[in-house]
């Protein structure tokens, strides 16, 4: 089925682990964004990526590391995990040139005690 | 940097009356303008997309108009229902390089049967 999933969609972890949220697309769309969500901040963007092999810093990057080897996928690596990183992720992806709707996941729900 | 504001956070009204959600944007080289909804503890849906090109898109009882030389779009909801309660979102995504897409706050909608 074409569309963006996210995994885990819930996940506890403790602090100082490292934590790998998914997300995958079917469209071959070359934009794709990681936000967090948190009460009284709205949609705070992490990273963000262009292409393949193309990422750069949102707002709050601190804490997090991307990649995105394949146009398809876009993790978001949190490499010591902090009870301020407690949040929801959703991921999303869009190709702009052809004005098309932006797509999110269903949201990655991480709590870090 | 494209900047969006939405005005008001929060909305309550009583079940008949229309909704007029405002969504402002400082940059208006825009590919287009996208409403959303998000119900608690949900993702974001896509309501309405709006081309550069076009003034307005309607869906059902949702309207939602676009004003590039102002920096303004507004979504209007005839005849509101409690199943409206939400938050709403609009982003602008801009005709430029390394795009970091920029969400509004939202305005929470509280329909009150």
């Amino acid at each position: 089925d074409a569309g963006i999933t996210q995994s885990p969609r819930y996940k506890i972890t403790e602090t100082g682990r490292q934590v790998t949220l998914m997300c995958h697309q079917t469209w071959s769309h070359s934009y794709m964004f990681w936000y967090r969500q948190d009460l009284g901040h709205g949609l705070r963007l992490i990273y963000y990526s262009a292409a393949a092999d193309i990422t750069d810093k949102g707002e709050v990057p601190d804490g997090y590391v991307v990649s995105r080897s394949k146009t398809e996928n876009f993790p978001l690596t949190l490499e010591s995990a902090t009870r301020s990183q407690t949040s929801v992720y959703f991921c999303a992806s869009v190709d702009f040139g052809s004005g098309n709707t932006i797509y999110f996941g269903e949201g990655s729900w991480l709590t870090v005690v | 940097k494209q900047e969006v504001t939405q005005i008001p956070a929060a909305l309550s009204v009583p079940e008949g009356e229309n909704l007029v959600l405002n969504c402002s944007f400082t940059d208006s080289a825009i590919y287009n303008l996208q409403w959303f909804r998000q119900d608690p503890g949900k993702g974001l849906t896509s309501l309405l997309l709006i081309q550069s090109s076009q003034r307005e898109q309607t869906s059902g009882r949702l309207n939602a108009s676009l004003d590039k030389s102002s920096g303004r779009s507004t979504l209007y909801i005839a005849a509101s229902q409690p199943g409206d309660s939400a938050t709403y979102l609009c982003a602008a995504p801009i005709k430029a390089a390394g795009n970091k897409l920029t969400f509004g706050g939202g305005t929470r909608v509280l329909v009150k049967p």
